[in-house]
Formats: C-alpha cells, structure tokens, sequence
C-alpha cells in the first residue's frame, strides 16, 4: 500500500462547480497535513495546510479525519485558473522518518467554460 | 532572489554518464529535500537532510545514486552511470524543519538521458 494515496482523476469540471479530492495516508503516526498546487512544468506550491479541526480558505475549504486516515481538499465555485495538480503532503511525526514529507500522486482539475 | 536556488535547469546527458546537480536552499533552512518527478506522478522522495545530516534515503533509489550536503548549507546530487529510466525532473525543497513548516521548492532541474 502506498504511504498517500489520492483520487486518481482526473475531474473536468465547469466553472461554478463545487469539486472534492480525498486523500488517504497509511502511517497513523503522520503530523500534518498540506495541500500543494501544481502547474504545469511548474514547482508545487503550498495551498493550505490542514488543521484537525478543518479550515477555510477563501473558496477553499481541507478537512482532517484521523479515525479515517484521509483529508479532503474542497473547492467551490470554480475558476478556470482552478485548473492544476493538486496534491496533499503527510509529515511523518515518528521514528526514523521523522520529519520525511511524503505526497500523493496529484489529482488532475481541469475547469472548463 | 533569496529563494531555493538549482542548477542546471536542464541537463542531457548519455547513457552510461555520471550527472551532478546542485541545489541552495533558503540561507536560514535546516532542512532539504530532494525528490523525483516524472510526468503525471507526484513528487517522489529520494532523501532528507537535517544540516548535514542524511536522515533517509529512499529504498527506492539504487546505489547509483548519492546525495551530499557538506557544510549543512548546499546540496549534491549525484547520479552514476545513468539510464534512460532516471530521466526526470528533479526537484529540491527547503524548509527550517519546524513540522508544519511551508516546504519552498526550487524550479527543479530536468533530466534527459539518451
């Protein structure tokens, strides 16, 4: 089993959708939590990190479940400049690996007119 | 420009030829990443430091592969007797190491093995 797994993908949505991603880790000792954004033939940047208690951001909107080992990334009224890679990133909190930032394989969105 | 730093941008190279790519992290940063990326994959880890601590290296990567950071402050990565399979981006990343810390990345350096 990987250590991050993601929804593979990719999701085509119309602006003005309201779109989720899902994200699960395997390691019950993981910490935190982000969401990156990747453009194409670009670096990842950071979007949001991921508090246990949820958090908004604007559209945006990343959920914890630690029962349930995922987080959730939630973006409403999407724009066409929505349109990326989005991944989420777990921190190893434990062991030898602490402090390792492991991602998920990326989720696709593209926003279409 | 103070952010992470890498070089070359874009490196073609042989078969069978020995690669060296160099990344400076953020002055103030302890900690540095260096991952692997190819097309339609996330990042993939490769190895840490922690100054010039190694803390892991994958067990994905063969022993062709070797990374450094002398002096807790640049990083080598160094890729012996390349193949066409290590052809990718490579990405390194720096953060001051506090755990939810944001992980600023470099524009990554593409490799092209014929």
């Amino acid at each position: 089993r990987k250590e991050v797994e993601q929804d593979p993908g990719p999701f085509n949505v119309p602006e003005g959708a309201t779109v989720a991603f899902n994200c699960t880790y395997s390691n019950s000792a993981s910490q935190s939590f982000f969401w990156y954004r990747q453009d194409c033939r670009k670096e990842p940047k950071l979007l949001m990190s991921v508090y246990s208690s949820g958090n908004e951001d604007g559209r945006f909107t990343a959920q914890l479940n630690r029962a349930s080992q995922y987080i959730s990334l939630l973006i409403r009224d999407s724009k066409l400049s929505d349109s990326a890679t989005y991944l989420c990133v777990v921190i190893n909190a434990g062991g030898t690996s602490y402090g390792k930032l492991t991602f998920g394989q990326g989720t696709i969105l593209t926003v279409h007119p | 420009d103070t952010g992470v730093s890498q070089n070359p941008r874009h490196k073609i190279t042989k078969r069978g030829q020995n690669v060296t790519f160099r990344c400076d992290p953020i002055s103030e940063h302890n900690r540095l990443y260096w991952y692997r990326q190819t097309l339609g994959q996330g990042p993939e880890f490769l190895t840490y430091f922690q100054n010039e601590a190694q803390l892991e290296k994958s067990r994905l990567l063969s022993d062709r592969f070797s990374a450094e950071r002398p002096k807790g402050s640049f990083s080598t990565l160094e890729i012996q007797r390349t193949e066409q399979g290590d052809s990718a981006m490579y990405l390194c990343a720096s953060t001051r190491g506090a755990e939810n810390e944001k992980l600023f990345f470099g524009s990554g350096t593409q490799l092209s093995v014929l």
